[in-house]
């Protein structure tokens, strides 16, 4: 079974120039995550989708970050303009999808991840 | 609010030495915790899931632990391919609960 498969993997840019990741999940996942990992902290969530909605975005900068998932299958993300602390790894996961309290399917499998940096 | 907090922020061990990482967690109702290993360069890679207090998950080397206010993850006689960084991650039952990650564990196992 192929994996989640990103790309860029590694993309330079100057500051308040813009900036596109794309994401194409395992096949048949219904969840999608966005993360922001940034160097020696753990990936802190950014945008969850659950087929083509969006579940929970409340960490994601709006002023600046924008993600779709267009007919429920792979996703982008987009930074205009970027700024020198967005400079960090994005992360892209997919999971089964829930289904119901106590059975959790939720269990993501992560893509290599995009390197940005931001001059 | 939900919180993960892994310690120490850096391990380093002998190969054969055992020894035990830790992930404290608060959590309006804990619907799952999860333990990922990360590689330099690479993705987080699911290693376990636990639901309850009292369950244990093993995988060769690993085992996984937990209780009501705290995760363990014990590694018995590292070899230097255990290197990695180690992530704690939890989600809560309400409706605004998302997956929260701890800032991870640096394992390095010397030959």
């Amino acid at each position: 079974e192929a994996g989640v498969a990103q790309s860029p993997r590694y993309k330079i840019i100057e500051k308040r120039q813009s900036v596109a990741f794309w994401c194409n999940p395992i096949s048949g996942h219904a969840t999608l995550y966005w993360y922001q990992q940034i160097l020696g902290q753990g990936p802190k969530l950014l945008i969850q989708f659950q087929n083509n909605g969006v579940v929970d975005d409340s960490q994601l900068p709006k002023d600046r970050f924008s993600a779709e998932r267009l007919k429920g299958v792979d996703s982008t993300l987009k930074i205009q303009p970027a700024k020198l602390e967005d400079s960090a790894v994005y992360l892209c996961a997919s999971s089964p999808g829930t289904s119901g309290r106590g059975n959790i399917r939720e269990t993501q499998y992560f893509g290599p991840g995009t390197r940005l940096l931001v001059l | 609010e939900d919180q993960v907090t892994q310690s120490p922020e850096a391990l380093r061990l002998q190969e054969g030495e055992s020894s035990s990482l830790n992930c404290s967690y608060t959590v309006s109702g804990l619907r799952g915790l999860f333990w990922y290993r990360q590689d330099p360069g690479k993705g987080p890679e699911f290693l376990f899931t636990l639901y309850s207090a009292g369950e244990e998950k093993e995988k060769e080397r690993l085992k996984a632990t937990l209780t009501k206010k705290e995760s363990f993850l014990h590694i018995t006689a590292p070899k230097p391919e255990d290197s990695a960084t180690y992530l704690c991650a939890v989600q809560g039952y309400s409706s605004a609960s998302k997956i929260i990650f701890g800032s991870g564990t640096r394992l390095s196992i010397r030959p």
